[in-house]
């Protein structure tokens, strides 16, 4: 099975930078994805890392490192609009087909 | 605009009902999945469907059952059987089976009365 770990909360000021990791124990996947999700909403896909390394798009950035079982979600420049909840999930590399499995979530408050 | 609707937004059972949560989505997605999210909690798979007339059950299936008669369409029913049903319930769906971008709905916040 999988299992991902994240940190429950996390606060930061606006304009700052924030790193919420992700750490996972699972026999094989295929990539780590990223999620958001706002307060009583639908969550949002943000990111896939399919290969070690960082990925970019705009203001987020996302990191998988395999050898080390872990990956990151980097937002610069922080809005209080991106006080949201983040998740991120995982594939097994299994025999047929799986569905994503999510982490509990990190809750990210950006305060003035 | 394409997308995928979920409904009611707000849905309230009885002790022994049986009720719906409706899901339907115009992205001509083939795969469609039930999550469940309680608070503070990631989001748990009760089942998905990889193609019409089929569907696997996930981790937490005891207590609903579901249909995929139309490919657009994915009804959950939570049974009487669920003794602990209140929850966000979010319907998704994806282009393929094998894929990691999920499209959600809005989501049914379910009570019990």
């Amino acid at each position: 099975g999988q299992s991902l770990e994240q940190p429950s909360e996390v606060t930061a000021v606006e304009g700052a930078i924030v790193q919420i990791n992700c750490t996972y124990q699972t026999s094989g996947f295929y990539g780590l994805s990223w999620y958001q999700q706002h307060d009583g909403g639908a969550p949002t896909f943000l990111s896939y890392n399919g290969l070690d390394g960082l990925e970019e798009t705009g203001r987020f950035s996302s990191f998988l490192s395999r050898s080390d079982s872990y990956g990151y979600l980097l937002l610069q420049e922080l809005q209080m609009k991106d006080s949201a909840s983040y998740f991120c999930a995982v594939r097994a590399r299994n025999s047929g087909n799986t569905p994503l499995v999510f982490g509990k979530g990190t809750r990210l408050s950006v305060i003035a | 605009d394409g997308g995928i609707t979920q409904s009611p937004k707000y849905l309230f059972r009885k002790e022994g009902q049986n009720v719906t949560l409706s899901c339907e989505q115009n992205l001509n997605h083939d795969a469609m999945y039930w999550y469940r999210q309680d608070p503070g909690q990631g989001l748990r798979l009760i089942y998905y469907s990889q193609i019409v007339n089929d569907f696997q059950k996930g981790d937490i299936a005891e207590g609903y059952s579901v249909s995929r008669e139309k490919k657009e369409s994915f009804p959950l029913t939570v049974t009487s059987a669920q003794k602990n049903p209140t929850a966000f319930y979010l319907c998704a769906s994806s282009i393929g089976q094998n894929n990691e971008k999920l499209f959600f709905g809005s989501g049914t916040q379910l009570s019990v009365l």
